[in-house]
Formats: C-alpha cells, sequence, structure tokens
C-alpha cells in the first residue's frame, strides 16, 4: 500500500532560526513530489513540485530536496519568519497520472515563535 | 484572477438533514476534484472529473455522498441524510488535466453536524 509519512508531527521554533522537515514514502512507481502549504482556516497552496530527476527545488526560503533512491525528501525552510507559521504537507504522485495516484502525509504543524 | 470559489465557507447542520456543497472552479481548467480533511486523517481525495466527467468516485466513502458537475463552472458534493462523523473541512480544486499540472485547492467549506 502506498504511504507518505512526515515527520515532526509539529514543530516550533524561534524565528529567524532555520529547520527541516521531512517526508518518507513507498509509493511506488514514483512520477512525482510536492510540497504543500497550508494556512489555518485555508487551502492548500503548492511550493514546488519535483519529478524523478530533480534532486533540489527552491522557491525563495524554502527548498526542497529528494533522493528517489531513499525515497525520502526533506523541505528546508531558511531565515524563518511568523508567516511560515502553518501546516506543510507532502504529497507524492505515482506514475498512473490520474488524481487517484495522490497519497498524502498528514503534515507537519510549524509554528514560528517571535 | 478570481480562484477556486467555494460556498458556504462553514455550514452546521443537524444529524440527518440535507446538506450541499458548492464550487465554482478556475475558468479554464478542466479537472475538478472534491477533497475531505480531518485531524485523523489529513486530506483525502473523495472524487475527481475530467471535463465534467467523474473518473474516479472510489474515495467517497458511502453512497450518502454525491457529486455532480453539470458544466465547466460549477459542481456539487450532497451528502443526505448527513452524520456527526461527515464533520469536517471540505476542499474543491482545480487544474488543467495532466499528471504534472498543479491543482489550485478554494478555501474550503468546514462541516458541522451535530
Amino acid at each position: 500500500k502506498n504511504q507518505v509519512e512526515q515527520s515532526p508531527q509539529s514543530l516550533i521554533i524561534l524565528e529567524g532560526k532555520n529547520c527541516t522537515l521531512q517526508c518518507n514514502y513507498t509509493v511506488s512507481p514514483f512520477s512525482n513530489l510536492r510540497w504543500y502549504k497550508q494556512d489555518t482556516g485555508r487551502g492548500p497552496v503548492s511550493l514546488t513540485i519535483m519529478t524523478f530527476s530533480e534532486n533540489t527545488k527552491s522557491n525563495g526560503r524554502y527548498t526542497a530536496t529528494l533522493d528517489a533512491d531513499t525515497k525520502q525528501s526533506s523541505l528546508h525552510i531558511t531565515a524563518s519568519q511568523l508567516s511560515d507559521s502553518a501546516s506543510y504537507i507532502c504529497v507524492v504522485s505515482d506514475s498512473g497520472g490520474g488524481a487517484d495516484g495522490l497519497t498524502f502525509g498528514k503534515g507537519t504543524h510549524l509554528i514560528i515563535q517571535p | 484572477d478570481a480562484g477556486v470559489i467555494q460556498s458556504p465557507r462553514h455550514e452546521v447542520t443537524e444529524m440527518g438533514q440535507e446538506v450541499t456543497l458548492r464550487c465554482k472552479p478556475i475558468s479554464g481548467h478542466n479537472s475538478l476534484f472534491w477533497y475531505r480533511q480531518t485531524m485523523m486523517r489529513g486530506l483525502e481525495l473523495l472524487i475527481y472529473f475530467n471535463n465534467n466527467v467523474p473518473i474516479d468516485d472510489s474515495g467517497m466513502p458511502e453512497d450518502r455522498f454525491s457529486a455532480k458537475m453539470p458544466n465547466a463552472s460549477f459542481s456539487t458534493l450532497k451528502i443526505q441524510p448527513s452524520e456527526p462523523r461527515d464533520s469536517a473541512v471540505y476542499f474543491c480544486a482545480s487544474s488543467f488535466y495532466g499528471e504534472n499540472y498543479e491543482q489550485y485547492f478554494g478555501p474550503g467549506t468546514r462541516l458541522t453536524v451535530t
């Protein structure tokens, strides 16, 4: 069964600090991996999407890495800001191409404290 | 540009009542998705449409749930009769059809069934 596990479940850090969120998956075959940011009371918003051939992708202060061999991804946030407080969801797609091939992680709840 | 529009934003109803959630996708998108999100289970895909045609409804929990997309600019998710365990946030998302195409989420409808 395809699974996506995210860690930690929740994280509290001080403003200005860096942090790294982890995503391990067992989805096979693999097509792409996405990271979403979900602010409280809002829908998820895409941060990055990575295919098999990509191992690093940046979006401002967000940098995602992908190791397709170990089936691991990380999302690194640099110089955190209060607005980074949100849930971060990892989503992995198999090569079927349809939406039914998406497997969602349960997310990491990140709190940035001033 | 208007994003995905959902209504109502909040719905409180009594067990046994019919509930209808509405979604207007982004103009020009040809895929539409209905998701449910709870703390325990995270985001779950309920059903999705390509070009107004339901492709996969295997995520619909029971026959009490039904979804329609009469045209490219409107979709409904209906629960009849509603039960307390249906309480969740329901998201609609839209995209261009295709494996790596980005899904854009609406703000969600928070449903509470008492």
